[in-house]
């Protein structure tokens, strides 16, 4: 029952370094989502998408790019990594259009740029 | 956009006590839901909530959807080790998801 599998679960980067985050999901869920999540603030959207080959941007689209060539892959990437993207990023997937039956959320990608 | 205040931000709670957190906002939603979240791991979800005045256990948590719609609460009764971690709540209004900063809850044994 692996849900939504994130990679890798840490990561360095030193500012200006390009990586990219790894999101599959086995549910065969449509709608899938990146977020960040950091100290004292709720988790804020950067991009989603609503199938096989879409992409749309969230609230924090910044500085940040998507990929979702196979239904279960959602891939992000940062172009030229900046300490401002330290962060805690997540990976959902919902059955439902909207998320109203609730996300599946991977366990979560630490990353940290020096 | 629609923003969540979360509170209280942090508890700590004898083992038994009953616990009671709250989100509230200044916007309408359509649907509250509420998500726990272990150290290490991704929020999971606990109880959703479609309707105004609508009330949801799911073992010893109880959730309401406020009738204002601006707000929502989770009620925890006799808590245990295990429910330390961090409660989130989020709203739905049409395709916008939004969520709170979170209730970080200690559990003291």
């Amino acid at each position: 029952n692996a849900g939504v599998t994130q990679t890798p679960k840490f990561r360095v980067l030193k500012t200006g370094q390009s990586m990219t985050l790894l999101c599959a999901q086995d549910m065969n869920h449509e709608y899938m989502y990146w977020y960040r999540q950091d100290p004292g603030m709720g988790l804020r959207l950067i991009h989603y998408s609503v199938g096989e080959g879409t992409t749309a941007k969230g609230e924090v689209p910044d500085g940040y790019n998507v990929s979702r060539l196979k239904k279960q892959n959602f891939l992000l990437g940062l172009e030229s990594a900046a300490p401002s993207q330290t962060s805690v990023y997540f990976c959902a997937s919902s059955y439902s259009p909207r998320g109203d039956w609730g996300y599946t959320f991977g366990s979560g990608t630490r990353l940290t740029v020096v | 956009g629609q923003q969540l205040n979360q509170s209280p931000q942090s508890m700590f709670i004898q083992e038994g006590e009953d616990v009671s957190m709250n989100c509230t906002s200044s916007s309408i939603f359509n649907t509250w839901l509420w998500y726990k979240q272990d150290p290490g791991e991704g929020p999971v979800l606990l109880i959703a909530l479609y309707k105004a005045g609508e009330l949801t256990s799911n073992g010893r948590l109880t959730a309401q959807f406020g009738i204002t719609r601006k707000d929502s609460f989770l009620n925890i009764s006799a808590s245990i080790p295990s429910d330390v971690g961090i409660y989130f709540c989020a709203g739905l209004f049409n395709n916008d998801m939004r969520f709170g900063a979170g209730t970080r809850l200690t559990v003291k044994p």
